[in-house]
C-alpha cells in the first residue's frame, strides 16, 4: 500500500514558536489535506491542497504542496495553547480514499 | 446545523455481542466512510459508500459490516468476528471535492 511518511512523530514546543511538521509518499498525488484532531474528537480540517506547489494559509497556518508532487509541509506561527493536539496529513488514493499519516502530536509549554 | 452526528459517544459491550454504531448526515453528501483509530494511531479505512445502497471495502474490514439504505446514514455493526474491536470509531462523508468532514467519534469498549 501507500507509505505516507509524517515527522515529527511529537514536538513540544513554547507559547509563542513557530511549528513545522512534513509528510512524504513514496507516490504522486494530486491532493493533500491537513486536520488537527483535538483529544476524544474527530479530526477538523485545516486545509486542502490541490496542485504541485500550491501555499495556502489558513489564519496562523500556511501549508504547501511540494513541487514533486511526493511531499507537504504545515507551519503553525506564533503557537497558542488552543493549537496542542494531533496533526495528521492525508492523501486521496482513488475512489476517495484517504490514506492518513501517523500524526504529530505538539504540546505546548505556557 | 448540518454537519456529522454519531452516537453514542461511549459504547460498552461484552466480547461475543454484535453492536451498531450510528452515523447520520445532513450534508448532502453522497460518499460516507468508517475509520479506526487505536491509540497512538492514524486512521484506518473500514468501509465506504460512494451512493446509496453501494459500498466497498476498505483496509481492514473483516469482522465488520455496513449498510447503506439512505443517504444520510451509514451505520456500522462490529461483529463477534472482529478480534480486536476496542478502539475509537470515526464516520465521515465527503462531496465530490474529495474533503472529507469527520463526526465526533464513538469509543467502544469491549470486554
Amino acid at each position: 500500500g501507500q507509505q505516507l511518511n509524517q515527522s515529527p512523530q511529537s514536538m513540544f514546543i513554547q507559547e509563542g514558536e513557530d511549528v513545522s511538521m512534513n509528510c512524504t509518499s513514496s507516490s504522486i498525488f494530486n491532493t493533500w489535506l491537513w486536520y488537527k484532531q483535538d483529544p476524544g474528537e474527530g479530526p477538523v480540517l485545516l486545509i486542502a491542497l490541490y496542485k504541485a506547489g500550491e501555499l495556502t494559509s489558513n489564519g496562523r497556518l500556511t501549508a504547501q504542496f511540494g513541487i514533486t508532487r511526493k511531499d507537504s509541509f504545515l507551519n503553525i506561527s506564533a503557537s497558542i495553547p488552543s493549537d496542542v493536539g494531533i496533526y495528521f496529513c492525508a492523501l486521496i488514493q482513488g475512489a476517495q480514499k484517504l490514506v492518513f499519516g501517523q500524526g504529530t502530536r505538539l504540546t505546548i509549554n505556557p | 446545523d448540518g454537519g456529522i452526528t454519531q452516537s453514542p459517544k461511549y459504547l460498552f459491550r461484552k466480547e461475543g455481542q454484535n453492536v451498531t454504531l450510528s452515523c447520520e448526515q445532513n450534508l448532502n453528501h453522497d460518499a460516507m466512510y468508517w475509520y479506526r483509530q487505536d491509540p497512538g494511531q492514524g486512521l484506518r479505512l473500514i468501509y465506504y459508500s460512494q451512493i446509496v445502497n453501494d459500498f466497498q471495502k476498505g483496509d481492514i474490514a473483516e469482522g465488520y459490516s455496513v449498510s447503506r439504505e439512505k443517504k444520510e446514514s451509514f451505520p456500522l455493526t462490529v461483529t463477534s468476528a472482529q478480534k480486536n474491536p476496542t478502539a475509537f470509531y470515526l464516520c465521515a462523508s465527503s462531496a465530490v471535492s474529495y474533503e472529507q468532514y469527520f463526526g465526533p467519534g464513538t469509543r467502544l469498549t469491549v470486554t
